[in-house]
């Protein structure tokens, strides 16, 4: 099976412009998750959906960021305007829904720099 | 407020040399313990899940262990492809599947 799939893999733009980032999850899975990951902070928790219903936004930092799932397949994060700070590498996952402790499997990331 | 802690924060070892790996947590009610490996320029891969004190996993190499208050993955005879990230993440009460990680523990194997 394929993994989760994330486009672009590396987004250099500069500070200001929208950013649009992507995610396919593994087919069958119920639950996706973004999140950010900086030497600072380490891997930090955005905001996670269950059958395309957004569940907890509380790691969102500020009104810049949206993120949705049209369908089981799709899912995007926009930052919108961006800022320098927000450079990082954003990752995606997905898991099943069946009991609490399915592992999270994730995608290999975007590598995000703003300029 | 969940707590995650990995230590040491960087280890370098010898190829053959056995070491342990540390991941102390605070959480109320644990619900799962879960470590993942990272190589550079990759997302976290899944490795182990430890439910409650006293349950060990195994993968080739590497065993994680689990108490009331930490875990420990223990690398027994480490080779260079072993080097990697090791994060370890907690799954609380606050929120079916989401999970808390700690900073990781980069790990490098010399041969």
């Amino acid at each position: 099976d394929a993994g989760v799939i994330q486009s672009p893999r590396h987004e250099v733009t500069e500070m200001g412009q929208e950013v649009t980032l992507r995610c396919k999850p593994i087919s069958g899975h119920d639950y996706l998750f973004w999140y950010r990951q900086t030497m600072m902070r380490g891997l930090e928790l955005l905001i996670y959906f269950n059958n395309n219903v957004p569940i907890d936004d509380s790691g969102m930092p500020e009104d810049r960021f949206s993120a949705k799932m049209p369908n089981a397949s799709f899912s995007t994060l926009k930052i919108q305007p961006s800022e320098p700070r927000d450079s990082a590498v954003y990752f995606c996952a997905s898991s099943r829904a069946q009991g609490v402790r399915q592992p999270q499997h994730f995608g290999d990331g975007t590598r995000l720099s703003i300029l | 407020e969940d707590q995650v802690t990995q230590s040491p924060e960087a280890l370098r070892l010898q190829e053959g040399e056995s070491s342990s790996l540390n991941c102390s947590y605070t959480v109320s009610g644990l619900r799962g313990l879960f470590w993942y490996r990272q190589d550079p320029g990759k997302g976290p891969e899944f490795l182990f899940t430890l439910y409650s004190a006293g349950e060990e996993k195994e993968k080739e190499r590497l065993k994680a262990t689990l108490t009331k208050k930490e875990s420990f993955l223990h690398i027994t005879a480490p080779k260079p492809e072993d080097s990697a990230t090791y994060l370890c993440a907690v799954q609380g009460p606050q929120g079916a599947q989401k999970l808390v990680f700690g900073q990781g523990t980069r790990l490098t194997i010399n041969p």
